[in-house]
């Protein structure tokens, strides 16, 4: 099966300070990438979509100056979380979706941010 | 509304049994559906997709309702490894993935 990674896998960050996440597929490429995130006992929520070489579309409530999305190549797309804040604490996992024919959507491991 | 609404649970299974549950969802217009698994702490897991005719992979059994629209998962023989909790997703009209919050089942001995 596809192979996506996620770094760091945990994090803990100060209030107030930058957390950049990166999403690799490490086997396949993908033209589209979704981003979630999961709070406790919650369904995933979509946050933005990207596609490579593009600008993120983002959710309704979800700020984008806060939530920064590259997605710079087929293989790699970032999410930085700005001025992360407590409430930012959740599970973070990026979704690419392969080029065609495939266009399967697949999930990377997540990564779990806590902000103290 | 929630797109996508599941009964939390927890199942309570004993190994061997057969358990089944639902999910229903909002949108009308949704063309797929399907069933993950996620373990704690993990990502989600594509288990099965959903069919209109109904589809069976091993011991899961996949259903759709699209007049009443739910969807429904049955376990057959539930191993301990089963437990998990299964997350039902339906795409909206753009083909994005709508999770429901999931439905935990614990096989117990």
């Amino acid at each position: 099966g596809a192979v996506v990674s996620q770094h760091p896998s945990r994090v803990i960050c100060k209030s107030g300070t930058s957390v950049k996440i990166e999403c690799r597929s490490l086997d396949f490429q993908a033209t589209t990438m979704f981003w979630y995130r999961q709070f406790p006992k919650q369904s995933l929520m979509l946050m933005a979509t990207s596609n490579e070489g593009s600008k993120a579309t983002y959710e309704q409530g979800v700020e984008k100056d806060k939530f920064l999305i590259n997605h710079a190549s087929l293989t790699l797309s970032t999410l930085t979380v700005t001025s992360a804040h407590p409430e930012d604490s959740s599970f973070y996992i990026c979704s690419p979706r392969a080029t065609r024919p495939s266009n399967e959507q697949y999930f990377g491991p997540g990564t779990r941010l806590t902000v103290t | 509304r929630k797109e996508v609404e599941q009964d939390p649970g927890p199942f309570n299974v004993p190994e061997g049994a057969t358990v089944a549950f639902n999910c229903t969802y909002s949108n009308s217009a949704s063309q797929s559906f399907f069933w993950y698994r996620q373990d704690c702490r993990k990502e989600p897991k594509l288990l099965m997709s959903v069919y209109s005719s109904g589809n069976e992979d091993g011991r899961f059994t996949a259903q759709l309702n699209r007049a009443s629209q739910y969807i429904s998962l049955l376990i057959r023989d539930s191993k301990l490894s089963d437990s998990a909790t299964y997350l039902c997703v339906a795409t909206d009209s753009w083909g994005k993935l709508q999770f429901g919050a999931g439905t935990q089942v614990v096989v117990t001995p």
